[in-house]
């Protein structure tokens, strides 16, 4: 079955340290991968895309990601957290021909002082 | 920078009414959606719109939901009777182009209460 997995559902990470968001999914052929961010009461806010080319994508506000097709995953990074990224993470997925954008169960990123 | 808006930011009713949930979507887009988020839970497709039409929707778009662009700027979510696990937060969503591989766009949510 089609599924976008996040393994973590709560990282808390200290500020200046790095951030790895982990992402898998199950498709039967590569889909579009997205991560989008929900801060406390905000909409979804796209960070970053993969359609296909250079396995690593940078995006937004210092995050990048990596797809890595052997390992069906997307991982999300930053090598240094600020305060401000404490947020909610969501993983996405798409296939070509569908609008119908599949949505992992999120990563809550709590930033220590 | 243009942006998806969503009015109310929160609605709170009693089960058995009927709701209206608005969104003016990016105003040169052409697709529309509608998400869901119970609380603690992941983000749910519930359907698509292309020209006036229903393109796609998932399993929990019931005959309880429905959708409508009732002028040139506007998109709503109407939910005839609603049932206390329809309490959640709904997103809508736009995008210039069809196809997963196309940026949707997303508004800030509505809170729906049912009590």
């Amino acid at each position: 079955a089609q599924s976008v997995t996040q393994p973590d559902i709560h990282i808390t990470v200290s500020e200046g340290a790095s951030l790895e968001l982990r992402c898998n999914y199950s498709y039967g052929a590569t889909p579009y991968l997205f991560w989008y961010v929900q801060s406390p009461g905000q909409g979804l806010q796209l960070l970053l895309k993969y359609f296909s080319g250079d396995t690593l994508v940078q995006g937004i506000k210092g995050f990048e990601a990596e797809f890595k097709r052997s390992q069906s995953s997307f991982n999300l990074r930053k090598p240094s957290v600020h305060w401000s990224d404490a947020a909610e993470y969501f993983c996405a997925v798409a296939l070509y021909n569908n609008n119908d954008m599949r949505f992992g169960a999120g990563t809550r990123l709590t930033v220590k002082p | 920078e243009p942006e998806v808006t969503q009015t109310p930011s929160h609605q709170v009713t009693q089960m058995g009414q009927e709701v209206i949930l608005r969104c003016v979507p990016i105003s040169n887009h052409l697709y529309f959606y509608w998400y869901r988020q119970i609380l603690g839970q992941k983000v749910e497709f519930l359907v698509s719109f292309y020209n006036n039409e229903i393109s796609e929707k998932s399993e929990i778009f019931d005959d309880q939901f429905s959708v409508e662009r009732p002028d040139g700027s506007n998109f709503t979510l109407k939910i005839r009777s609603t049932k206390l696990e329809d309490s959640a937060m709904y997103f809508c969503a736009s995008s210039s182009l069809a196809g997963g591989g196309n940026e949707q766009f997303f508004g800030p949510g509505t809170r729906l209460t049912v009590l």
